[in-house]
């Protein structure tokens, strides 16, 4: 098992660009989530999912859109970056059918500067 | 209004000091998530409580479900476990986790 990964590791956007980040699970995991994390400051939600073809919003989710079109997969968009939005980025699982008490999986971020 | 509290923020102790670091939440919850994110790393789980105490190695986690409280505790510590150890809620009838600001370990040799 790969667990969950995130594509890309590193990036650096110009404000105004638009981009993509992609996380991919392999544990057949229903919930996926999107996290940012910045200096001082815990994990932020910014959506969620509960199932394929399904999206809700977490926390902070101005500025972003997300797609489940594939239960294995959750994409995050950024339609016209700004230099608000530059922090690191996580993307997580966990299994739906345990009431929450089960390993919730990390990929290992992406650090995204807006300059 | 933050549902999860941890403390201390931050924590340095010398190697092979006992550790305890701390997490208050407000509502009822199904499960508390002890994480472990190294500096420039990724986030790991080390725990899952719904109740009671947990080992692994020489991480103990505990938590009290009347007094909403959870502690992590870290016995000999070793410079190695210098990360944010990171407590998460889940409250009933949500699909989603509340996470505690973090506590930056930092163990001395």
């Amino acid at each position: 098992n790969a667990g969950v990964t995130q594509t890309p590791k590193f990036r650096v956007l110009k404000t105004g660009q638009s981009m993509t980040l992609l996380c991919a699970q392999d544990m057949n995991h229903e919930y996926m989530y999107w996290y940012r994390q910045d200096p001082g400051m815990g994990l932020r939600l910014i959506h969620y999912s509960v199932g394929e073809g399904t999206t809700a919003k977490g926390e902070v989710p101005d500025g972003y859109n997300v797609s489940r079109l594939k239960k294995q997969n959750f994409l995050l968009g950024l339609e016209s970056a700004a230099p608000s939005q530059t922090s690191v980025y996580f993307c997580a699982s966990i299994n739906s059918g345990t009431s929450f008490r089960d390993t919730q999986y990390f990929g290992p971020g992406t650090r995204l500067t807006v300059l | 209004k933050n549902e999860v509290e941890q403390s201390p923020q931050n924590l340095t102790a010398q190697e092979g000091e006992f550790i305890t670091i701390n997490c208050s939440y407000s509502v009822g919850i199904s499960a508390l998530h002890w994480l472990q994110q190294h500096p420039g790393g990724g986030i790991v789980s080390l725990f899952m409580l719904s109740s009671g105490k947990k080992k692994h190695g020489r991480l103990i986690a505990t938590i009290n479900i009347q007094e909403k409280h959870s502690s992590l505790h870290i016995t000999a510590s070793h410079p190695r476990d210098s990360a944010v150890y990171i407590c998460a809620v889940h409250l009933y009838n949500f699909n989603k986790f509340y996470f505690g600001s973090g506590t930056k370990l930092n163990v001395k040799p």
